[in-house]
């Protein structure tokens, strides 16, 4: 069954830490891997995609890594910032008649606090 | 900056009773989905939708549901007769190709069935 398990749940960070996320799949056959940001009550807004030949990609503060082999990715914020407070969901793309179909992690809840 | 936006954002219904979600996809994108996530759980795919019909579905999405495409540019899901268990935040996302493409998601409408 195609899965997504992410980790921590939760995690509390002091504004200006680095952080990382973690996320493992079982998804198959795998298309690609994205980190999206969701706030409160919003839908889930996209940081990074990544296809089975990309090992890391960055967007400002947020680096993605993944290795396709192992089937994790990691998520790795850098000098958090109070904005940074929300859910991070791993979503993997499962190849179904060649149309998206996103697999959703669980999520971490990450807050900054001051 | 294009988006996607959904109505209504809060939806309440009594059960048994049919409810139409709606949503207007980015004007240049082809592919549309629903996702749905019950509150305190992950996001699940519904359904994907390309050249008015559904391209795939997952086993949420039963007889009770169904998309329409009806004036080229709104999306709707339909939900015949609401059930309690159907009170979830609604997504609605669409992305310009299918696969490796950046899905854009919507602000979601919370249906609350009574």
């Amino acid at each position: 069954k195609n899965q997504v398990e992410q980790s921590p749940q939760s995690l509390i960070i002091l504004e200006g830490k680095n952080c990382t996320l973690q996320c493992n799949y079982t998804v198959s056959p795998f298309s690609n891997l994205r980190w999206y940001k969701q706030d409160t009550g919003r839908g889930p807004v996209s940081l990074t995609i990544m296809t089975f030949s990309e090992n890391t990609k960055s967007n400002g503060r947020y680096t993605a890594t993944l290795d396709a082999d192992t089937k994790q990715s990691s998520l790795h914020i850098t000098a958090s910032q109070l904005s940074d407070s929300a859910s991070y969901i791993c979503v993997v793309s499962a190849v179904g008649t060649g149309f998206q179909k996103l697999v959703f992690g669980t999520g971490t809840r990450l807050l900054v606090s001051p | 900056e294009p988006e996607v936006t959904q109505t209504p954002s809060h939806q309440v219904t009594q059960m048994g009773q049919e409810v139409i979600l709606r949503c207007v996809p980015i004007s240049n994108h082809l592919y549309f989905y629903w996702y749905r996530q019950i509150l305190g759980q992950k996001v699940e795919f519904l359904v994907s939708f390309y050249n008015n019909e559904i391209s795939e579905k997952s086993e949420i999405f039963d007889d009770q549901f169904s998309v329409e495409r009806p004036d080229g540019s709104n999306f709707t899901l339909k939900i015949r007769s609401t059930k309690l268990e159907d009170s979830a935040m609604y997504f609605c996302a669409s992305s310009v190709q299918g696969g490796r493409t950046e899905a854009f998601f919507g602000q979601g409408t919370r249906l609350t069935v009574v």
